[in-house]
């Protein structure tokens, strides 16, 4: 079976910090692809970032980077130069093809807090 | 409209009622998702649609019946729910090949309170 584990519910960052998100996930599939999303409060959930499991460069969207670590099965967040609209739940989720279709895995997520 | 649209925002209803969720895509996708969002649950995928014809059902009770006639509609028929029913119902569509790697785009959700 696919998992994805967030190991942590809540974290807190002050403005113009660096803040890592942690997910790891369990898969027996060679051909996957991992992404993170954000859901502000209230408001519609949006991708951050994603990345293709036979890439080893780790992906970059202007202040958010990954780090992916394939042997370990880790797929950590950065968040540098954090800002107050950053504030939301960060899912970590693993897609892969099976019958035709394609699924997409969810962690728990993180509920991270951008204080002032 | 843009992205992707669902209606209603809010729905209350009792046990012994029948409602229907609707979800619409404007991007052109040709797969669209039902999921239901729990707290401190993730986000459980329900059904999927890919080119109009169901693909998937991950064992979801048949109180839920959802239905596709296009591939920019959507819809969840409900009737005789649970109070444990209640949570967010997410819709998202996608560009699908069938080998992944497309993201999925969600629309803002209907929080479901069921009495």
């Amino acid at each position: 079976a696919q998992t994805v584990t967030q190991s942590q519910p809540e974290m807190s960052v002050q403005e113009a910090e660096t803040v890592t998100l942690s997910c790891t996930y369990d898969t027996s599939e060679s051909n996957y692809y991992l992404f993170w999303y954000k859901q502000p409060p209230s408001r519609q959930m949006i991708l951050v970032i994603r990345q293709e499991a036979y890439k080893q460069q780790n992906a970059t969207e202007n202040r958010f980077s990954v780090n992916f670590q394939k042997a370990a099965k880790s797929f950590s967040l950065k968040i540098s130069d954090s800002q107050l609209g950053d504030t939301a739940m960060y899912f970590c989720a693993f897609m892969f093809a099976q019958g035709g279709s394609e699924k997409l895995v969810f962690g728990k997520g993180t509920k991270l807090t951008v204080n002032p | 409209e843009t992205g992707v649209t669902q209606t209603p925002r809010h729905l209350v209803m009792g046990m012994t009622n029948k409602k229907s969720l609707k979800c619409e895509q404007h991007l052109g996708h040709n797969a669209m998702y039902w999921y239901k969002q729990s707290a401190k649950k993730p986000l459980e995928l329900m059904f999927v649609y890919s080119l109009e014809e169901r693909v998937e059902n991950n064992s979801v009770p048949s109180r839920f019946s959802p239905e596709c006639p296009n591939s920019s509609h959507l819809f969840l028929h409900l009737h005789t729910l649970q109070p444990e029913d209640s949570a967010l119902y997410l819709c998202a569509s996608s560009q699908s090949t069938g080998r992944g790697g497309y993201e999925q785009f969600f629309g803002p959700g209907t929080r479901l309170t069921v009495l």
